[in-house]
């Protein structure tokens, strides 16, 4: 089925650790998203893609990495996961950068404890 | 940037009456203006957009209205039903195509 998919669905995770979300996407999409959701707060942008090879920060990018390696896969990274980092972290794709529709993965929920 | 502003953040309706969410945005740039919706637990969805070009853009019972000149678009739903509850995003692009989002309204539509 085509789409987006995440992985893993949810996680807890020790503070100080390394994590990966894995985002993967088979719709052939330019650009990729990363958001984090928290309660009030809305949807904000971590890191976006507009092409594969290239990046760029969003609204809130410190303690997060990514990068794109092939048009497909838009992993993120926390290099030393900190309590303020639990959130729903979200994937989306557009077929192009700027004025088309965004699709989402389904989520992951990450808990740093 | 692109800074988009939403109101209000919760919004109670009775069944069957109107519902109205506004948004700003900050961009003059910006030519594409989406509304996702998300029930609780699940991802957001496209449920209609507009871009400049236009004015209104209408799908059965929701509509969305944008005004250039001052900045703002709005969604609008009529006919509330109690499956229209769930968190409303309105969303803009501004410099280096980053799909901005509003902080949402929780939508309550009341038996």
């Amino acid at each position: 089925i085509a789409g987006i998919t995440q992985a893993p669905t949810s996680q807890i995770l020790a503070a100080g650790r390394r994590m990966t979300l894995r985002c993967t996407q088979d719709m052939r999409h330019n650009a990729m998203y990363w958001y984090r959701q928290d309660l009030g707060l809305g949807l904000r942008l971590i890191h976006y893609s507009n092409t594969a090879g290239t990046t760029g920060k969003g609204e809130v990018p410190d303690g997060y990495s990514v990068s794109r390696a092939n048009t497909d896969d838009f992993p993120l990274t926390l290099a030393s996961a900190v309590p303020s980092q639990t959130s729903v972290y979200f994937c989306a794709s557009s077929v192009q950068p700027g004025n088309t529709e965004a699709f989402f993965g389904q989520g992951t929920r990450l808990t740093v404890v | 940037g692109e800074n988009v502003e939403q109101h209000p953040s919760t919004l109670s309706v009775q069944e069957g009456d109107s519902a109205v969410i506004k948004c700003t945005y900050s961009d003059s740039a910006s030519n594409y203006f989406p509304w996702y919706k998300q029930e609780l637990g699940k991802r957001p969805q496209l449920i209609i957009d507009i871009r400049s070009n236009v004015g209104e853009k209408k799908d059965q019972r929701i509509a969305v209205t944008l005004n250039k000149t001052a900045k703002h678009f709005s969604l609008h739903i009529t006919e509330t039903q109690p499956e229209d509850s769930a968190v409303y995003f309105c969303a803009g692009f501004g410099g280096g195509n980053k799909l901005t989002f509003g902080t949402g309204t929780q939508l309550k539509v009341e038996l």
